[in-house]
């Protein structure tokens, strides 16, 4: 079992730009998850999706933000335009069942200049 | 709604020295309880769960306990190492729910 893989690792970008970060969830997980760390403000749930589907994004910041799960190996976040403050740790997680824990990826660290 | 209140950190401690990570929860029903740990530079990954009240979770010489006459789930080392450091979450999920809700996490610093 490879885990949750994301890319890219590290992502430095100019603000305007436009970055998309990628996940690949565990095989057989149906659940997917985004997160954004922060000091500030910690751990925070944008979204997360069932089978491909997109079913809670009250999380995401603003409409800059936007997630795609096209099928159930491959999940996007995509932040267009880019500012400063997106500046944070993204993760990507995949579960497969009630009560069970969420398994991590190792994270995007996206710097915005 | 669901809230889950740790200690805040960091917790400096010399080796071999016994750590103990407060957490307590609120929620309604009976939700699983978590701790996560984060290592620098990685995501976090389960520690141990406990589902059930009375239950104990342990790993890699960690303990947690689910309490539910306190809604605690406090995280106990014997004797901790240097390669402990890193920064724990505490978490819950309600029962039959996929969504977690996590605490702000402890920073654990060990020196030799």
């Amino acid at each position: 079992d490879a885990g949750v893989i994301q890319s890219p690792r590290h992502e430095v970008t100019e603000m305007g730009q436009e970055v998309t970060l990628r996940c690949k969830p565990i095989s057989g997980h149906d659940y997917l998850f985004w997160y954004r760390q922060t000091m500030m403000r910690g751990l925070e749930l944008l979204i997360y999706f069932n089978n491909n589907v997109p079913i809670d994004d009250s999380g995401m910041p603003e409409d800059r933000f936007s997630a795609k799960m096209p099928n159930a190996s491959f999940s996007t976040l995509k932040i267009q335009p880019s500012e400063p403050r997106d500046s944070a740790v993204y993760f990507c997680a995949s579960t497969h069942g009630r009560d069970s824990p969420l398994h991590f990826g190792n994270g995007t660290r996206l710097t915005v200049t | 709604g669901d809230s889950v209140t740790q200690m805040e950190g960091p917790v400096t401690l010399s080796e071999e020295a016994f750590l103990t990570i407060n957490c307590t929860y609120t929620a309604t029903g009976y939700p699983s309880l978590f701790w996560y740990v984060q290592y620098p530079g990685e995501g976090l990954q389960l520690l141990l769960k406990a589902t059930k009240a009375d239950d104990k979770g342990s790993n890699k010489g960690f303990e947690a306990t689910y309490r539910k006459e306190t809604t605690s789930f406090h995280l106990e080392k014997g004797s901790v190492q240097v390669s402990d450091s890193a920064v724990y979450f505490c978490a819950l999920s309600p029962r039959g729910s996929y969504i977690p809700t996590f605490g702000r996490g402890t920073s654990l610093i060990v020196h030799p």
